[in-house]
């Protein structure tokens, strides 16, 4: 079993609509991240938190430690944020990632 | 500042071959790692510095050397290609140690071994 699970596999969204994407992890971590990967293939650091809940624009990202759960909200969806979002954790000298969550947003 | 820079960006190369990927970094982070992109799995981490001079292996080193004489610049030896190494081979750097730092990666290069 993977250390880092994210559900769901793929997700396909009208424009305008709330996302969720959830990232559950079995290890103890020092932080958990939250990365986009775009078709193109560059991989962009969206969010790093320990705790709590952290906000930028549109996105938002929660964490719960206890439950080792995540998630990231995307809020008004556009077409220009269909990627693959990745959720990765700091576990001592390295990160552990889940698979990936398809994101496609359709006008 | 140029971020994470790879070279190349596409490369296809015969069973047997070696070559080395290039990973350089301008922002004087300390911690450097090389990761490889399979589809259906998540990143896993090849091989990682601390700091010029200091590296050690991480999930899945076998078939690959690494060396970093430099604070800037992080190579990838492949010693004797195979097809189980086509993969896409992603470069990232962070100011410090591990993940509580933000992570930067580089554009990453598509390696094929036929």
């Amino acid at each position: 079993k993977n250390e880092v699970e994210q559900s769901p596999q793929n997700l396909t969204a009208q424009e305008g609509e709330f996302i969720t994407i959830n990232c559950s992890y079995s290890v103890g971590i020092s932080a958990l991240h939250w990365l986009q990967q775009h078709p193109g293939g560059g991989i962009v650091s969206l969010f790093m938190l320990s705790s709590g809940k952290k906000k930028h624009g549109r996105l938002i990202a929660t964490i719960n430690i206890q439950e080792k759960h995540s998630s990231l909200h995307i809020t008004a969806s556009h077409p220009r944020d269909s990627a693959v979002y990745i959720c990765a954790v700091s576990v001592n000298n390295d990160m552990r990632f889940g698979a990936g969550t398809r994101l496609t947003v359709k006008p | 500042n140029a971020g994470v820079t790879q070279t190349p960006k596409f490369q296809v190369l015969k069973t047997g071959q070696s070559m080395t990927l290039q990973c350089a970094q301008d922002m004087n982070h300390e911690y450097m790692s090389w990761y490889r992109q399979d589809p259906g799995m998540g990143l896993r981490l090849i091989h990682y510095s601390v700091g010029a001079g200091i590296t050690d292996q991480g999930e899945v080193p076998n078939g690959y050397n690494v060396s970093r004489s430099t604070t800037e610049d992080f190579p990838l030896r492949l010693l004797s290609a195979a097809p189980s190494q086509t993969s896409v081979y992603f470069c990232a750097s962070s100011l410090f140690l591990g993940g509580i730092n933000e992570q930067f990666f580089g554009p990453g290069t598509r390696l094929t071994v036929l």
